[in-house]
């Protein structure tokens, strides 16, 4: 089984409907974020938390919210969603002493 | 915002030859990765640099970080088909955690037989 487990992983639905994205983690890492993949543009930092009780907002949080469940889950809601919101996206952990960052394996959300 | 230009964007070469991908930045970074993100999968760290000049090797991976912490490249000699992939360069800001990590613009390897 993966470390960190990403649901759906792929989803089509349409403009103004509320998404909810879900990761959950067995690396035992306070460190949670999520990602927006695009091509040609890398990966955005949308959301970070660096334990149950810390939200962040990273360089694209607009349009986007999450929710800090407990240490292993961390979800990610679209109140409304647009097309330009159509993505990969990952979720991630990391220790605190190191930079690594593990991921899932994406979530693939269209919407139309 | 601290930008991570990488190039080529795209490159597609046979089986056995070298090549270089560069990750170009005005910024400074404390320290930087990279990166392998094969199809329907999440990136995977392949190295983190440090010190400015530093050189890594990972079998047919060469990883040089520039002497003012500013760019990198990754170097592979004779690739191979299981070299496919997208790789991406991070950098991290001052302080140098995660939270901080900049994703470069990403190079698309496709090695072919």
């Amino acid at each position: 089984d993966a470390d960190v487990t990403q649901t759906p992983r792929n989803r089509i639905t349409k403009t103004g409907k509320r998404i909810m994205l879900e990761c959950s983690q067995t690396k035992g890492h306070d460190r949670m974020y999520w990602y927006r993949q695009d091509p040609g543009l890398g990966l955005r930092l949308i959301y970070y938390s660096f334990d149950v009780k810390d939200i962040n907002k990273g360089e694209i949080s607009d349009g986007y919210s999450v929710s800090r469940q407990a240490q292993a889950k961390f979800s990610l809601s679209l109140e409304s969603a647009i097309p330009n919101q159509t993505a990969l996206y990952f979720c991630a952990t990391s220790g605190l002493y190191t930079g690594e960052l593990f991921f899932g394996e994406g979530s693939r959300l269209t919407v139309l | 915002t601290q930008l991570l230009e990488q190039s080529p964007q795209f490159l597609s070469i046979q089986e056995g030859e070298n090549l270089t991908v560069y990750c170009n930045s005005s910024s400074v970074f404390s320290s930087l990765q990279w990166y392998r993100q094969e199809p329907g999968e999440g990136p995977v760290l392949l190295v983190t640099v440090v010190t400015g000049g530093e050189v890594k090797k990972l079998k047919r991976l060469t990883f040089q970080f520039g002497d003012a912490r500013k760019d990198s490249s990754l170097h592979i000699t004779a690739a191979q088909p299981g070299d496919t992939g997208l790789y991406l360069c991070a950098g991290a800001g001052v302080g140098g955690t995660a939270s901080k990590l900049t994703f470069g613009t990403g190079t698309r390897l496709q090695v072919t037989l």
